[in-house]
């Protein structure tokens, strides 16, 4: 099986900020990845698939790099409506596994 | 509006069984493949089962397997996903979602319920 690991596993910061949170998948999935972002009691919203594509109503702010086993989501100028978890998914093959979460918390 | 409603949740013992459903609308269910994914309280995102847009399909977590059995209804005006959940333990005590996939077999999670608790305990 495929397994997700996100880092940083929370980060404090400020309005305004770029923000990075990195995922890396333990083997190859091509671009098959997708970011999610999930605030208290709510479901899981999906930001971006393949890697880099931005779902539709996603503020450009958010975006998404790489391929095969390390990614990255960029939060360019951070919002408060912006503080939530955020999670990348596998979705190259079952099982479709998340990474852990990252949570962004306002510093 | 495209939208899915859980149901089923609910207090259960340890060794008992549930039926979760996931009542689709707004988009076509027959073209699409389906998914569970549950949340232990204070925890991540953790995937459950997925199925085909066919049916013909099916995939578990090993958490899982031989335990729960996804199904879909793709009759016109039935347009519902299953869990049905067997041998239940405290461990899968947790809000479960139903989701869209983006693709027939395969895809992104694009359109996500509401979520209905599940708790095992006696």
């Amino acid at each position: 099986d495929i397994q997700m690991t996100q880092s940083p596993s929370s980060l404090s910061a400020s309005v305004g900020d770029r923000v990075t949170i990195t995922c890396r998948a333990s083997q190859g999935i091509s671009n098959y990845l997708a970011w999610y972002q999930q605030k208290p009691g709510k479901a899981p919203k999906l930001l971006i698939y393949g890697a880099y594509t931005l779902q539709s109503g996603v503020p450009p702010r958010f975006s998404g790099s790489g391929s095969g086993t390390d990614f990255t989501l960029t939060i360019s100028s951070l919002q408060p409506e912006d503080l939530a978890t955020y999670y990348c998914q596998n979705y190259r093959s079952a099982p479709w596994t998340f990474g852990q979460g990252t949570k962004v918390e306002s510093k | 509006e495209v939208q899915l409603v859980e149901s089923g949740g609910g207090l259960v013992q340890p060794g008992g069984s549930l039926r979760l459903a996931c009542a689709a609308s707004g988009f076509t269910f027959s073209n699409y493949a389906m998914s569970w994914v549950r949340q232990a309280p204070g925890k991540g995102l953790e995937w459950v089962s997925g199925i085909s847009s066919s049916g013909d399909t099916t995939y578990y977590a090993d958490a899982v397997k031989g335990r729960f059995v996804i199904s879909r209804d793709n009759s016109e005006n039935t347009f519902t996903l299953y869990l049905q959940m067997n041998s239940l333990r405290a461990e899968d005590t947790a809000v479960y979602y139903c989701a869209k996939l983006r693709g027939s077999d395969r895809g992104a999670f694009d359109i996500w319920g509401q979520g209905t608790m599940v708790t095992v305990s006696s």
